[in-house]
C-alpha cells in the first residue's frame, strides 16, 4: 500500500493519559499535514511539516499536543493529559512542495475517544 | 478571514438523479485553490478536484462536474445519474497562498445519501 497510513485506526484512553499517534506519508512527499476532524463539521487544520522542520501550528494546538517528524519521513502527535473534549478523528495528509495547488493525501485517520 | 460555507447539510436523493452540492468561499487572497474530497464511510478523505483562482474554466470527469463562478465565490459540484456508491460526505476546501500558507480550510461537508 503506497498511501497515507496512520496508526492506530482508534484509540480508547481514559482522561488524563498521554498518547501518541503514527503517520506514515506517502514516500516521495516531502510535506506533512495534521488535521482533527469533530463530529459534523469538517477537519481543521492542527500543525504542518516540510521535511523535518514544523512550519506552521494552529492555535487549536494547545500545549498539551505536540508533534515532530524526526527525520522527515514520519510523524507523531502525542496528547498530554488527554481531555474528553480531545475525542475526535486525527488526520494526516501528505503532499509535494512545490506549487501551493498541489492536493494532500489523506490517511484513514485515528480516532480517539477520551473516557 | 478564509471561509467555506457549505449551506446543505444533507442531501437525499434516488439512483439516477443528478445531485448538486453548493460550496461558497471568502477570501480576500488573489490567488487561491479549491478543492473537493469525498469522504466515505471508511473515513479516508479522497481528492477529486482541485481548481486555481485564475481558471474558472469549467471540468466535467465522467459522471462529475463543477462550476467554478469568481463574481458569486462560489466552486459547486454536480453528479449526474448519481449511484449508491456516491453516497459519502463532500467537503469543499479552499487553499490560500498569501496569508495561510499551505493549509486547507473545509467547509462543514454536505452528507450525501444515495437511495436505490
Amino acid at each position: 500500500d503506497t498511501g497515507v497510513s496512520q496508526d492506530p485506526r482508534h484509540k480508547i484512553t481514559k482522561r488524563g493519559q498521554n498518547v501518541t499517534f503514527r503517520c506514515d506519508p506517502i514516500s516521495e512527499h516531502n510535506r506533512l499535514y495534521w488535521y482533527r476532524q469533530t463530529l459534523g463539521q469538517g477537519p481543521e487544520f492542527l500543525t504542518y511539516f516540510q521535511n523535518e522542520a514544523q512550519l506552521e501550528k494552529s492555535r487549536l494546538l494547545s500545549d498539551r499536543f505536540s508533534a515532530e517528524r524526526p527525520k522527515g519521513s514520519f510523524s507523531t502527535l502525542e496528547i498530554q493529559r488527554t481531555e474528553q473534549g480531545d475525542s475526535a478523528m486525527y488526520l494526516c495528509a501528505s503532499s509535494l512542495s512545490g506549487a501551493s495547488g498541489t492536493e494532500a493525501f489523506f490517511g484513514q485517520g485515528t480516532r480517539l475517544t477520551v473516557v | 478571514a478564509q471561509k467555506v460555507t457549505q449551506a446543505q447539510t444533507e442531501i437525499s436523493v434516488v439512483e439516477k438523479e443528478d445531485v448538486t452540492l453548493d460550496c461558497v468561499y471568502e477570501t480576500r487572497d488573489t490567488t487561491y485553490y479549491l478543492f473537493w474530497y469525498k469522504q466515505p464511510p471508511s473515513g479516508e478523505l479522497v481528492f477529486l478536484i482541485r481548481r486555481n483562482s485564475f481558471d474558472e474554466q469549467n471540468e466535467i470527469s465522467g459522471r462529475y462536474s463543477w462550476n467554478f463562478q469568481k463574481s458569486t465565490s462560489s466552486f459547486n459540484f454536480t453528479i449526474t445519474a448519481s449511484q449508491v456508491v456516491d453516497s459519502a460526505v463532500y467537503f469543499c476546501a479552499l487553499r490560500c497562498i498569501e496569508e495561510y500558507g499551505n493549509k486547507l480550510v473545509f467547509g462543514a461537508g454536505t452528507i450525501l445519501r444515495v437511495k436505490s
